[in-house]
């Protein structure tokens, strides 16, 4: 089965900081990865959309950048943080098998003071 | 703006009691998935019902579609307190590609 992993759990940066979030992504190959950023109690925002390595589509011109370097590995980055980057942090997978349906890993709290 | 928008109400209810949330969207849909997710966690999914189907079944949830309203409702029966959590609605149609957007979230609170 998938399980993906993300790291770190929480993290606290002050404004105009670097970013790096990572996700890792375990049983399966050449994967559909999200990133999705949620808000305090709103819905999730899909922020970038891989197919494959190096192949990211961007939903929302913003402050953020995703890399792939390698099949199951999705980063997310911002080379200066803004207060309105504060947010959980969701990396998804799309299930082996199906066009539709999500696995999410655990996400990262990120606190920008 | 993202397609999904669930009835934004909290929705607090005593254990037992059944538990139904709506959702509508906005263009024409291949599928419409219901996720949940308990606080501070990732989502997990919980049911998936096709642009045919109009109503579907998984154990104590209930899902029902209206595509000529373009609308969803998902229902929990006999809830527990281990169902509190939030409910997205999540449709395929808006961004295509394999691509999901979610609606706001509908918060359960069971209380025991």
């Amino acid at each position: 089965s998938q399980t993906i992993h993300q790291w770190p759990a929480t993290l606290v940066q002050p404004v105009g900081s670097p970013l790096s979030l990572e996700c890792t992504v375990e049983g399966t190959s050449n994967p559909n990865l999200y990133w999705y950023r949620q808000a305090a109690g709103r819905g999730l925002q899909l922020l970038f959309y891989s197919v494959g390595i190096g192949q990211i589509s961007s939903e929302v011109p913003q402050n953020l950048s995703a890399s792939r370097p390698q099949d199951r590995q999705f980063i997310l980055s911002s080379k200066k943080l803004l207060l309105s980057d504060s947010g959980f942090y969701l990396c998804a997978v799309l299930r082996q098998g199906s066009s539709y349906e999500q696995y999410f890993g655990p996400g990262t709290r990120l606190t920008v003071t | 703006s993202q397609q999904g928008e669930e009835d934004p109400q909290a929705l607090s209810i005593q254990e037992g009691e059944n538990a139904t949330m709506n959702c509508s969207y906005k263009t024409s849909i291949n599928n419409l998935q219901w996720y949940r997710q308990n606080s501070g966690r990732g989502l997990v999914h919980l049911i998936l019902i096709r642009s045919n189907e109009r109503e579907k079944h998984s154990g104590r949830l209930r899902v029902t579609l209206d595509t000529s309203k373009k609308s969803s409702s998902l229902l929990i029966t006999a809830s527990r307190a281990a169902d509190t959590a939030s409910y997205f609605c999540a449709t395929d149609a808006y961004y295509g590609n394999n691509r999901l957007a979610f609606g706001k979230g509908n918060q359960v609170v069971v209380i025991p």
